[in-house]
């Protein structure tokens, strides 16, 4: 019944590695988005997503990339992690755009040894 | 620049007291506004937004804020605390657009 889900909830890699975090919402929403919270709790946005457009926030790295299977879906994709990389990624979801209210899954919180 | 200031990083009150979050903004219009809560472990929950209207807001678990357009505040308050409040707590800004911004949280410990 989570209303959005993603999924490792943990992940530890090697610097270099490749990995992926999924994320799914069952609310029929059309806009998903992804946060990175630091280790100081500050949220930024790193990309929006719906049906029409992706919006990327233009100081995250191209290392990261989502990816939509389709409206239900948007996973995160990061290739050759660094160090700085580690944080909690947050998924969220709204019914349409940041004025609607957003919808957030739990994290995952990433360490990059 | 613009931006949504959180100006207490961390406060402490007692259970029961009442409770008061600073958030303002520089934006030239008025933005849309909105407080989301963080439990330790969790996403964020919305707790209250405003758009237009009464400047008084109410929102879930007994908060409530207050849009004060002289001052550029949107501060929240809680009559009394509960244990349960003890979170990291964000206000939000919302211009046009894609221009939607989390300030840097406020952590509320809440003390027996």
């Amino acid at each position: 019944d989570t209303a959005v889900s993603q999924t490792p909830k943990y992940l530890v890699t090697q610097m270099g590695n490749d990995k992926s975090i999924k994320c799914e919402q069952n609310l029929g929403h059309d806009t998903m988005y992804w946060y990175k919270q630091d280790s100081k709790k500050f949220l930024k946005i790193m990309f929006s997503y719906n049906n029409k457009e992706l919006i990327i926030n233009e100081t995250v790295p191209n290392r990261f990339s989502p990816k939509s299977p389709d409206k239900a879906h948007l996973n995160l994709h990061i290739n050759s992690l660094e160090l700085g990389d580690s944080a909690v990624y947050f998924c969220a979801s709204s019914l349409e755009g940041w004025s609607e209210k957003l919808f957030f899954g739990s994290g995952t919180q990433l360490s990059v040894l | 620049a613009q931006s949504v200031t959180q100006p207490d990083i961390h406060i402490t009150v007692s259970e029961g007291a009442s409770l008061e979050l600073r958030c303002n903004y520089s934006y030239g219009a008025t933005p849309y506004l909105f407080w989301y809560v963080q439990s330790p472990g969790q996403g964020l929950q919305l707790l209250l937004k405003y758009f237009s209207g009464d400047t008084l807001v109410q929102g879930i678990k007994g908060f409530e804020a207050e849009f004060k357009r002289s001052q550029s505040s949107f501060n929240l308050r809680k009559p009394s605390v509960h244990w349960s409040d003890a979170a990291e707590y964000f206000c939000a800004v919302g211009i046009t657009g894609n221009q939607f911004y989390f300030g840097t949280g406020t952590s509320l410990t809440v003390i027996p």
